[in-house]
């Protein structure tokens, strides 16, 4: 019964290169939550999706910042365009219904701008 | 923004030692409040997550208390063993319209040997 599985482990960028985060949720989840562990904060959300459909976006940063679920495949988080404060842990959570259920993590990406 | 405060920041316990800890909210925001316990190098594993004024959870030594009248929940290990070292984290969930977890700070417990 595997766990939330995200990828990759790591990922250095150099400014102004994409970056796509990649995260599979667990075996019947439907619901995926991005979160993003700047140095030295907590974990700040980010993006909440369904299956084809953007639930709750309210802590994406409104530019270079977007997220998908789409029907078949995992979610993807992307940035456009990184900069040094996209640098950053980003995980990503996944729960069988909403928001008020418990959430199960997986391993985050470790995202690197140089 | 909702504030969650989590208290003490960290703490060090002996082995067999019991302790506990502590999340305030905001008690007019409250929908479910979740824990999580968090290890170096590892991800959040979920613990709890509680809904009504008077809950109470346990999962072995672990157990949860919620009063959303005055906005706050404890975190109560009993007998700590090395491996409960973790930080701990709490989170709140509004519902309002809005779908967010806004976590607190965490508490990093750290039992020594």
């Amino acid at each position: 019964n595997a766990g939330v599985m995200q990828n990759p482990r790591h990922l250095v960028r150099r400014r102004g290169q994409e970056a796509r985060l990649r995260c599979s949720p667990m075996k019947g989840h439907s619901h995926v939550y991005w979160y993003r562990q700047l140095p030295e904060e907590g974990l700040k959300f980010m993006v909440y999706l369904q299956k084809e459909n953007i639930i709750d976006e309210s802590g994406m940063p409104k530019e270079r910042f977007s997220a998908e679920f789409p029907k078949e495949g995992p979610s993807i988080l992307r940035i456009q365009q990184v900069v040094r404060g996209d640098s950053a842990a980003y995980f990503c959570a996944s729960s069988p219904a909403g928001t008020s259920n418990l959430q199960y993590f997986g391993p985050g990406t470790r995202l690197t701008v140089t | 923004i909702l504030n969650v405060e989590q208290s003490p920041q960290s703490l060090h316990v002996q082995e067999g030692d019991s302790t506990n800890f502590t999340c305030s909210f905001p008690s007019s925001n409250f929908y479910a409040l979740h824990w999580y316990r968090w290890e170096t190098a590892k991800s959040p594993e979920a613990l709890f997550v509680m809904t009504l004024n008077g809950d109470e959870k346990k999962k072995g030594r672990i157990s949860a208390t919620l009063n959303t009248k005055e906005g706050y929940s404890y975190l109560y290990i009993k007998g700590s063993q090395p491996e409960d070292s973790a930080t701990y984290l709490c989170a709140l969930y509004s519902g309002a319209g809005s779908y967010q977890l806004t976590f607190g700070k965490g508490t990093k417990l750290s039992v020594i040997p």
